[in-house]
């Protein structure tokens, strides 16, 4: 069976830092491409970063870009986020999701992680 | 990038059929074949139920089906059962290896 579960959330500062991070089991994570995604309080899903299977290729949303980093971790089949320079808009569910690829393009995430709670304040 | 466009809300009553839009523009929805739909319960995390537009992934029921044109997706619940209420979103490919999310639509089972 293919799972994914999320860690890392916590209570954090504006302005501070917190690792997410997503152990995948039930595929080849090594060569599989794996996304965030996030959904604040009451609000719908916003994509966040993506990686691909090697880990050499990474993408992030305008509204994090140059805060948040995603890297992988493919002898521990763990997908992290890096997240810096928090802010009270950060706050959200962070969900990891695995993409179903097809010949190398991306058709969507086909499973999900039970996601993992951030909360910024003061 | 904007989110896509959906209605905040529709309803149908049990056995009948709904459809849920999606209006993004021609840098997304319209450029490419790479509409998704999710549904997510409450408190629930989502679930991937169409893909490439109107593809349904295995175990998926026969009355979900998606369709698009031109810029606008949609997707639609045929047989509505109690369990369908739920939350659904789309997402589109945006280009440059980014996605964007509908804001989502509450459906109701009356």
């Amino acid at each position: 069976e293919v799972q994914l579960l999320e860690s890392g959330g916590d209570l954090v500062q504006p302005g501070g830092s917190l690792t997410l991070a997503c152990v995948a089991s039930g595929f080849t994570f090594s060569s599989n491409p794996m996304t965030w995604v996030r959904q604040a309080p009451g609000k719908g899903l916003e994509w966040v970063s993506a990686i691909s299977g090697s880990g050499a290729k990474t993408y992030h949303a305008d509204s994090v870009k140059g805060r948040f980093t995603i890297s992988r971790d493919n002898s521990k089949n763990t997908l992290n986020l890096h997240m810096n320079s928090l802010r009270v808009e950060d706050t959200a569910i962070y969900y990891c999701a695995k993409e179903l690829v097809y010949g190398g393009i991306t058709y969507g995430f086909d499973v999900w992680g039970q996601g993992t709670m951030v909360t910024v304040s003061s | 990038q904007s989110a896509l466009t959906q209605p905040a809300s529709v309803s149908g009553s049990l056995g009948q059929s709904i459809t849920i839009s999606c209006t993004g523009t021609s840098s997304d929805v319209g450029s490419y074949n790479l509409v998704s739909w999710y549904q997510q319960h409450p408190g629930k995390a989502p679930k991937f139920m169409i893909y490439e537009d109107t593809k349904r992934p295995s175990g998926i029921s026969y009355r979900f089906s998606g369709s698009k044109s031109g810029s606008t997706a949609s997707l639609t619940i045929s047989g509505l059962q109690a369990e369908d209420e739920a939350d659904y979103y789309c997402c589109s490919f945006a280009g440059s290896r980014h996605w964007l999310f509908g804001g989502g639509t509450r459906l109701t089972v009356l």
